[in-house]
C-alpha cells in the first residue's frame, strides 16, 4: 500500500491558469516534501512543509498541510510551460531512518 | 551547488550479466539512496547508506546490491541481471533528519536488460 500518494495521475491546463495537485499519506508525519521532475532529469525539490505548519510558499509555489486528514495540497499559480513535469509528494515512514516515501506522482500539462 | 552524478547514463546488459552502477556526490551528505523509477510506481528505494562501510536494504532490495566505499561515492550492483530489472535508476543524497532532510538526486541511468 502506498503511505503516500497523489490524487491525481494527470492534469492539465492551460498557461495562465492555477492548478492544485492533491497528497494523502497514510501514517503520522514529521514533514512532507514536495518535488518535481522534468522530463529526462531527477527529481527536485520545491517545498519542504513541517507537521507543524499549515502552509508554505516558494514563489508560484503555495502548499498546505492538514494533519488532521493527513492530506497535503501543493498549488501553482499562473501556470508556465515549463512547470510541464511530474509532481511528487514524499514524506517519512519512520524519522530515525532518514528515509522518504514517494508517491505515484502526478503529470501536470501545462498547454500554451 | 549540490551536485550528485551518475555513471553510466544508459546501459544495455544481457540476462545473466553483471551490471554496476555508479553515483558520486560531492555534497559531503551522510546519507545516499538508490531508487528505481518505473511507470505506475513512482520512485522506490531500493538501498540506502548512512556513510562509508553502510548499507541498508530498502523497499525492493532483492536482486540487487550495494557498496559505499567512501563519503562520496555509492554504488547499486545487479550480480545477475533480469530483463525485470529495466527501468530507470536514480542516486541521490542527503543530511540526516528523516522527511525534513532534502534529498537531492542525480540525472538518472536507463538500464534496459535484453
Amino acid at each position: 500500500s502506498q503511505l503516500a500518494e497523489e490524487n491525481s495521475w494527470a492534469l492539465s491546463v492551460h498557461e495562465g491558469e492555477s492548478v492544485t495537485v492533491n497528497c494523502s499519506y497514510k501514517t503520522s508525519i514529521t514533514a512532507l516534501q514536495w518535488y518535481r521532475q522534468k522530463s529526462g532529469k531527477g527529481p527536485a525539490q520545491l517545498i519542504l512543509i513541517r507537521s507543524n505548519e499549515r502552509e508554505k510558499r516558494n514563489g508560484r509555489l503555495r502548499a498546505t498541510l492538514d494533519t488532521s486528514s493527513q492530506s497535503s495540497s501543493l498549488s501553482i499559480t499562473a501556470t508556465r510551460c515549463e512547470d510541464t513535469a511530474v509532481y511528487f509528494c514524499a514524506t517519512d515512514v519512520d524519522y530515525n531512518q532518514g528515509k522518504l516515501i514517494f508517491g505515484q506522482g502526478t503529470k501536470l500539462s501545462i498547454k500554451p | 551547488e549540490a551536485a550528485v552524478t551518475q555513471s553510466p547514463r544508459n546501459k544495455v546488459a544481457v540476462t545473466g550479466g553483471k551490471v554496476t552502477l555508479s553515483c558520486n556526490q560531492t555534497n559531503n551528505h551522510n546519507n545516499m539512496y538508490w531508487y528505481r523509477q518505473d511507470t505506475g510506481h513512482g520512485l522506490r528505494l531500493i538501498h540506502y547508506s548512512y556513510g562509508a562501510g553502510s548499507t541498508e536494504k530498502g523497499d525492493i532490495p532483492d536482486g540487487y546490491k550495494a557498496s559505499r566505499p567512501s563519503q562520496e561515492n555509492f554504488s547499486l550492483i545487479l550480480e545477475l541481471a533480469t530483463p525485470s530489472q529495466t527501468s530507470v535508476y536514480f542516486c541521490a543524497s542527503g543530511g540526516t533528519g528523516g522527511a525534513q532532510a532534502e534529498q537531492f538526486f542525480g540525472p538518472g541511468t536507463r538500464l534496459t536488460v535484453l
